[in-house]
């Protein structure tokens, strides 16, 4: 079945590092791909999401680009504040089925 | 547009009681999604409804179950309740089950079974 691996963390920085979090994902057919963010104490949000091979998702600096080839889809920002302290999700939707991956603590220190 | 709003947002029971917790989707959402989310196991899929239907199952026991009604508000019942059972559960739902469409998610009900 469909599956996201994601590096689980924690992840720590000091503000105004470089941020990557991996992701690689397993499905068959052409899925959508997304992350997602979980502020303390609250549910999940879209933080971004690609429909399609080579499309770049981006939002609040943040970006991920869709690379079939890899199956991977990275979030990456150049430039961490103390506020993007979260937890960070990658899923993929196939239509039917919505996977997450098992997320990613990040802490970043003033 | 009003989000998905889940209700309670806390409660405590106590081992061996059944919980009832509540969704309303987003309007002119049709699918209905539960999750479980703990500190270990991180976020499990429960099920899925779509137009009353349940289209999709993970691996929980029968003491699970949900529903959905005509407007798509959406309940999902614990049974004989375990300590274990003490988790965040989410709702989330979507227009449609299509690849493009994305999940919003309420704020949980933080339920703590003593």
């Amino acid at each position: 079945g469909d599956s996201v691996t994601q590096m689980e963390g924690p992840v720590t920085l000091s503000e105004e590092a470089f941020l990557t979090i991996n992701c690689t994902y397993t499905a068959t057919g052409y899925p959508s791909l997304f992350w997602y963010v979980q502020y303390p104490g609250e549910g999940l949000q879209l933080l971004l999401k690609a429909t399609k091979a080579d499309d770049k998702g981006s939002n609040k600096g943040f970006e991920a680009t869709y690379r079939k080839e890899t199956t991977s889809f990275h979030l990456e920002k150049g430039s961490v504040q103390v506020s993007d302290s979260a937890v960070y999700f990658c899923a993929l939707s196939g239509g039917q089925n919505f996977v997450f991956g098992p997320g990613t603590r990040l802490s970043v220190l003033p | 547009k009003a989000g998905v709003t889940q209700t309670p947002r806390y409660l405590i029971k106590t081992r061996g009681q059944q919980v009832t917790l509540s969704c309303s989707p987003i309007s002119g959402h049709r699918s209905v999604s539960w999750y479980q989310q703990t500190p270990g196991q991180g976020l499990q899929f429960l099920f899925e409804y779509f137009s009353e239907t349940q289209r999709n199952k993970g691996n929980f026991p029968g003491r699970f179950s949900g529903r959905q009604f005509s407007n798509s508000r959406s309940e999902m019942n614990v049974s004989t309740l375990e300590l274990g059972d003490s988790a965040l559960y989410l709702c989330a739902s979507r227009r449609a089950e299509a690849t493009n469409e994305k999940l919003f998610f309420g704020s949980g009900t933080q339920l703590s079974v003593l």
